[in-house]
């Protein structure tokens, strides 16, 4: 299963751009990028996600290379609700989500 | 819409208690998952199922047993708590085709003592 390294933590100035970047190397072919994120200790929340195009909804963008090695995910204009813990996925074909440490992003007034 | 609605929300147990921890979802998902976290930890998967009647260990499965006897509930079972079963638990579910997403209930918090 593909393992996500992401940074444990970063900041980002209010109504700024949020680029979280995760490194997903030893992806397969058909292996989706998931992003969810956590605020405090709740139920983990869909954000996004893409298999190797370039995906945006109405809550991010999700950027992924072209060799499909790292994505970046991005919160265009970061509100103070958008404090989280960030989680890069690799769904595996077996249809399991393998959540990693994720990245704790906090929103700075 | 319910979702995923997991029970109880809190719980107590001692140790060498069992208990079952409830987990129902009303959106005809056949695939169902159960995850633990520990304090400052991403989530582990524990147990999942790919319909009613099949299911199969996850990352940490040691201390845990499931059923799946229905489509909509997914119950998790501990037969003898031990402290290091202290953690939120999250059930979640998605459909097994297309680019599907999982749903999470919103946790059952155990601590054993």
């Amino acid at each position: 299963d593909a393992k996500t390294t992401q940074p444990p933590s970063m900041d980002c100035a209010e109504g700024r751009a949020a680029n979280l970047p995760c490194n997903h190397s030893t992806i397969s072919g058909n292996e989706y990028v998931y992003w969810y994120r956590q605020i405090h200790s709740q139920g983990p929340q869909y954000i996004i996600h893409g298999l190797k195009n370039n995906e945006t909804n109405e809550m991010a963008s999700l950027i992924i290379t072209e060799d499909r090695k790292s994505s970046t995910l991005i919160l265009p204009h970061a509100t103070l609700r958008d404090t989280a813990v960030y989680y890069c996925i690799v769904r595996n074909t077996g249809n399991q989500f393998y959540f990693g440490t994720g990245t704790s992003l906090t929103v700075i007034p | 819409n319910a979702g995923v609605t997991q029970t109880p929300k809190f719980r107590i147990l001692k140790i060498g208690q069992s208990m079952t921890l409830q987990c129902a979802q009303d959106m005809n998902h056949n695939y169902m998952y159960w995850y633990r976290q520990d304090p400052g930890m991403g989530l582990k998967l524990i147990y999942y199922s790919v319909g009613a009647g099949i299911t199969d260990k996850g990352e940490v499965p040691n201390g845990y047993n499931v059923s799946r006897s229905t489509t909509e509930d997914f119950p998790l079972r501990l037969e003898l708590a031990a402290p290091s079963q202290t953690s939120v638990y999250f059930c979640a579910s998605s459909y097994s085709i297309g680019q599907n997403k999982a749903f999470f209930g919103q946790g059952t918090r155990l601590t054993v003592v």
